[in-house]
């Protein structure tokens, strides 16, 4: 089965905080993509980040970081120093296998909050 | 970078007419296009698979005779929601694979039914 968890359905923090995402996922396959995208109240999907499944290195771009762990399905995502424009929902997501007919499976977002 | 224009950007239509909406990939050809449903606050569900020149493939539960999906060129797939119902009001996103961006996956713009 294909399942991506995302166990926090709400975060609200002050701004600056750092704050980290969780996602969880379940695949058979031993070839797949992780993604992570964010979801402004627009409801255009902005792309973040994608991650093949041979690729554990973690990743920083900017105040944004990722945390690729295979050993507990788990694929993080953390934001340093908030700022109120990060208040979105994101979405983790699951593409297995590496072709072009391969769909992506979403969790079910987390909604963040940023205060000033 | 590769775009999908998807239009309309919302539509409000009365109780029992049909709606079409359309993704086009702008600068490549993608052979298949992937239909998402989303209602407010939940993810984004996948409805369907679309395949340039064959069937469209639906996820369990999706009435393909209620949404029919038609991928006629490498560009351009069209999802025409039929007799549409006030339970049928959501928001509506395609993506069509593209190995040429760094997510591989394009995503529309969405758009926002309101059945009425």
């Amino acid at each position: 089965a294909q399942k991506v968890t995302q166990a926090q359905t709400e975060i609200s923090v002050v701004e600056k905080e750092d704050v980290t995402l969780d996602c969880v996922y379940e695949t058979r396959d031993t070839t797949y993509y992780l993604f992570w995208y964010k979801q402004p109240p627009s409801g255009e999907l902005v792309f973040l980040i994608r991650r093949n499944s041979f690729d554990e290195q973690n990743e920083i771009s900017g105040r944004y970081s990722w945390n690729f762990q295979k050993s507990t399905s788990s694929f993080n995502f953390t934001i340093t120093a908030s700022q109120v424009v990060d208040s979105a929902v994101y979405f983790c997501a699951l593409s297995p296998g590496y072709s072009s007919a391969s769909k992506i499976i979403f969790g079910s977002g987390t909604r963040l909050s940023i205060r000033p | 970078g590769a775009v999908v224009s998807q239009h309309p950007s919302w539509v409000i239509c009365k109780s029992g007419t049909s709606v079409k909406i359309e993704c086009r990939s702008l600068d490549f050809q993608a052979t298949t296009m992937f239909w998402y449903r989303q209602f407010p606050k939940q993810s984004l569900m996948l409805m369907a698979t679309s395949n340039e020149g064959s069937k469209a493939t639906y996820e369990q539960g999706v009435e393909k005779d209620k949404f029919l999906i038609n991928h006629a060129s490498l560009t351009l797939s069209t999802l025409t929601v039929t007799s549409a119902h006030p339970e049928d009001s959501s928001f509506y996103i395609c993506s069509a694979r593209d190995n040429g961006v760094q997510d591989g996956y394009t995503f529309g713009s969405g758009t926002r039914l309101t059945v009425v």
